[in-house]
């Protein structure tokens, strides 16, 4: 069974700092994504970044970013220079792909992120 | 259409009544998922559909619950006898396809509806 872990059910940060989000992994998977998703109050979830295992080079969106270790499976989320707009739940979300193909996201419990002005 | 439509945004209702969640997903999308998100909870998978078919029913707690998709594009999440403990938000989201081992098939979600049993 492939389960995702968020050890920090609540954080806060100072606008315009800069904020790192947890989360681990378990999988005996070799070809897997890795995703985290914001859910504002509007409850939508929203795509922040992704990553393919196979790419050593951690991924970036302008100002979210992750430190992906891959042997600890850990992806954690680092947000810089944050922003207001920010404040919400982030959730951590895995998919591996199997010979048979693979369609199910699971999620970690989320890190409700509130940001300070 | 542009994005995930789901309707009702909130639906509440009595114990042992029957309801219905419709979901529209974006134009073309062979995939469509349906998860359900409890009070405090990240979403848990109930469904996926690839066209018309359930090709994974495996998330449905039980008999209670039912989905269809009858001409691939929307929809219909149904769920008979509702108890106090299926109040959540129920989401639905869409992909181009739903497999693929060369690119991961981002999910586009949509803004989920409150079902609320009292």
């Amino acid at each position: 069974a492939q389960t995702v872990t968020q050890s920090q059910p609540e954080m806060s940060v100072q606008e315009a700092e800069t904020v790192t989000l947890s989360c681990t992994y378990d999988t005996s998977e070799s070809n897997y994504y890795l995703f985290w998703y914001k859910q504002p109050p509007s409850r939508q979830m929203i795509l922040v970044i992704r990553q393919e295992a196979y790419k050593q080079q951690n991924a970036t969106e302008n100002r979210f970013s992750v430190n992906f270790q891959k042997a600890a499976k850990s992806f954690s989320l680092k947000i810089s220079d944050s922003q207001l707009g920010d404040t919400a739940m982030y959730f951590c979300a895995f998919i591996a792909y199997s010979g048979a193909g693979s369609y199910q996201l699971t999620f970690g419990k989320g890190t409700k992120l509130s940001v300070i002005p | 259409g542009a994005g995930v439509s789901q309707t009702p945004s909130n639906k509440v209702t009595e114990k042992g009544k029957y309801v219905e969640l419709r979901c529209d997903p974006i134009s073309g999308h062979t995939a469509l998922y349906w998860y359900r998100q409890s009070l405090g909870q990240g979403p848990e998978f109930l469904i996926y559909f690839q066209g018309t078919g359930a090709a994974d029913d495996s998330g449905l707690p039980n008999d209670r619950f039912f989905a269809v998709r009858p001409e691939g594009s929307v929809s219909t999440l149904k769920i008979q006898r509702t108890e106090r403990g299926d109040s959540a938000v129920y989401l639905c989201a869409s992909s181009p396809t739903g497999t693929s081992s060369s690119g991961a098939n981002v999910l586009t979600f949509g803004a989920g509806s409150r079902l609320t049993v009292l």
